[in-house]
């Protein structure tokens, strides 16, 4: 059984720029979410992905976006980088539709963005 | 809206004495609790979860944790800690609506196992 699996795994980029980072859902299941952990705190939950579409959000501006894919994997990206999004983005992956389930997650490896 | 506070950032623990994370959460319907670990440079890994049923959960490398409804608590501990702990621990409160699952986590604890 294939885990969660992201890419780049570090990448650095000055204000402005935009970036796309990627994830692979483990085998079987078909909800994507996304969390930003600064440095220091614990994950915050971005967003949430299902059946291709948004799902639930949490509070980040509209310049965070996302795509999910039929085959269940999906991008994260960010437009006009500020310094604050210099973080680790962590992709999870879950077998459960959404209003179902207990919620647990199985978490890849992140992606860390630094900001310059 | 849910909530969880875990006291402490930074805990050190000698080796072989026992570990105690707490967590306190704030949930308006019955949760669903977890705690992460946390290795340098690396993802989320489950700990263990409580859902319903028996409220002593145990997990993998020897931890448990007690769900206390009156005490909205969901404390860690092991009672002998190896190296292999040193670690941040997480603790999360799940909210399960049709809009999307979302965990909600504390500010975690870095656990320090001195030899």
């Amino acid at each position: 059984e294939t885990g969660v699996t992201q890419s780049p795994t570090h990448l650095i980029k000055t204000r402005g720029q935009q970036v796309t980072l990627r994830c692979s859902s483990q085998s079987g299941h078909n909800t994507v979410s996304w969390y930003q952990q600064a440095l220091g705190q614990g994950p915050q939950f971005i967003f949430q992905y299902y059946r291709e579409e948004e799902n639930g959000r949490g509070n980040f501006p509209p310049r965070f976006s996302g795509l999910q894919f039929p085959n269940y994997s999906s991008e994260l990206n960010v437009n006009a980088l500020e310094l604050d999004d210099s973080a680790l983005y962590l992709c999870a992956s879950s077998s459960r539709s959404p209003g179902k389930g207990t919620g647990e997650l199985f978490f890849g490896e992140g992606s860390r963005l630094t900001v310059l | 809206a849910q909530s969880v506070t875990q006291l402490g950032s930074h805990v050190s623990v000698s080796e072989g004495a026992l570990v105690l994370l707490r967590c306190n959460y704030s949930s308006s319907v019955p949760p669903y609790l977890f705690w992460y670990v946390q290795y340098p440079n690396q993802g989320l890994q489950l700990l263990l979860k409580y859902t319903t049923g028996a409220t002593l959960v145990k997990g993998i490398n020897g931890f448990e944790a007690e769900f206390k409804k009156s005490e909205t608590s969901f404390h860690l501990t092991k009672p002998s800690a190896h190296m292999s702990d040193a670690a941040e621990y997480f603790c999360a409160v799940s909210v399960i609506k049709a809009a999307g699952n979302k965990l909600t986590f504390g500010g975690g604890t870095r656990v320090l196992v001195k030899p």
